[in-house]
C-alpha cells in the first residue's frame, strides 16, 4: 500500500518565524513530489514541485527532498497570518508523467499575528 | 485563459440517489483526473480520462463511473449514493503529451452532500 504520511499539527507558529513541514513516503521508486496549500473551503493550490534531492527555493518556500531517506519537507521563511491553511504533500509514484498523485492528510499551519 | 472549471459547486443528494458531476478542462488540456477529498482528508485518486477512455483508477467502487466527451471535457456519476459518499470532488486536467511534470491544477471543486 502507497502511503503518504504528514503530521496533521497544528503547527502554530508566530508571525515571521520559519514553518517547517514534513512528509515521509513508502514507494521508493516515486521520483515527483509536489506540495498544495489548501485554504479552509477551498480546493488544493499548487505552490511547489521537486524531483530532484536537494533544495528547491521558490520566494519564501524551499522545498528539500532526501530520496534515501524516503522525505521531502517544505520550509516556509517569514511566516505570515495570510499561510495560515492546510498543506498537503503529494507524491506521483513511477509511471510517467500522468500517472494519479498520492496524497498525504495535511499538515495545518497557524501563523499568530 | 480560463482555467479548470466545474459544476455545479454546490450539490445535496439524498442516499440512493445518483449524481452527475462536470468538469471542462484547462485549455489546450486532453486528459483529466478525478479525486475525492472527504473531510479532514486528503484528495483521494477516482480516475483518470484520456482519449474518452478509463486509463486509470484508483480504489472506488464502480459505483463511481466517469465520461470523457471529444472536447475532453469529463462527467463523474455516482449511482446509489451513500452518506460516505459526502466530501468535495476534484477535477484536475493535463496534457498527456508533455512530458514535464508541473503537477496538476485543480479546479474549484464539487461539494456534495448526502443526507
Amino acid at each position: 500500500q502507497k502511503e503518504v504520511e504528514q503530521n496533521s499539527g497544528p503547527l502554530s507558529v508566530p508571525e515571521g518565524a520559519i514553518a517547517s513541514l514534513n512528509c515521509t513516503y513508502s514507494d521508493r521508486g516515486s521520483q515527483s513530489f509536489f506540495w498544495y496549500r489548501q485554504y479552509s473551503g477551498k480546493s488544493p493550490e499548487l505552490i511547489m514541485f521537486i524531483y530532484s534531492n536537494g533544495d528547491k527555493e521558490d520566494g519564501r518556500f524551499t522545498a528539500q527532498l532526501n530520496k534515501a531517506s524516503q522525505y521531502v519537507s517544505l520550509l516556509i521563511r517569514d511566516s505570515q497570518p495570510s499561510d495560515s491553511a492546510t498543506y498537503l504533500c503529494a507524491v506521483k509514484p513511477p509511471g510517467g508523467s500522468q500517472g494519479n498523485l498520492i496524497f498525504g492528510k495535511g499538515t495545518k499551519l497557524s501563523v499568530k499575528p | 485563459d480560463a482555467g479548470v472549471t466545474q459544476s455545479p459547486t454546490h450539490l445535496i443528494k439524498t442516499r440512493g440517489q445518483q449524481v452527475t458531476l462536470r468538469c471542462s478542462p484547462k485549455s489546450g488540456h486532453d486528459t483529466v483526473s478525478w479525486y475525492q477529498q472527504a473531510l479532514g482528508q486528503g484528495p483521494q485518486f477516482i480516475f483518470q480520462y484520456y482519449e474518452e477512455e478509463e486509463r486509470q483508477r484508483g480504489n472506488f467502487p464502480d459505483r463511481f463511473s466517469g465520461h470523457q466527451f471529444p472536447n475532453y471535457s469529463s462527467e463523474l456519476n455516482v449511482n446509489a449514493l451513500l452518506l460516505g459518499d459526502s466530501a468535495l470532488y476534484l477535477c484536475a486536467s493535463s496534457q498527456s503529451w508533455d512530458s514535464r511534470d508541473y503537477g496538476y491544477t485543480f479546479g474549484s471543486g464539487t461539494r456534495l452532500t448526502v443526507v
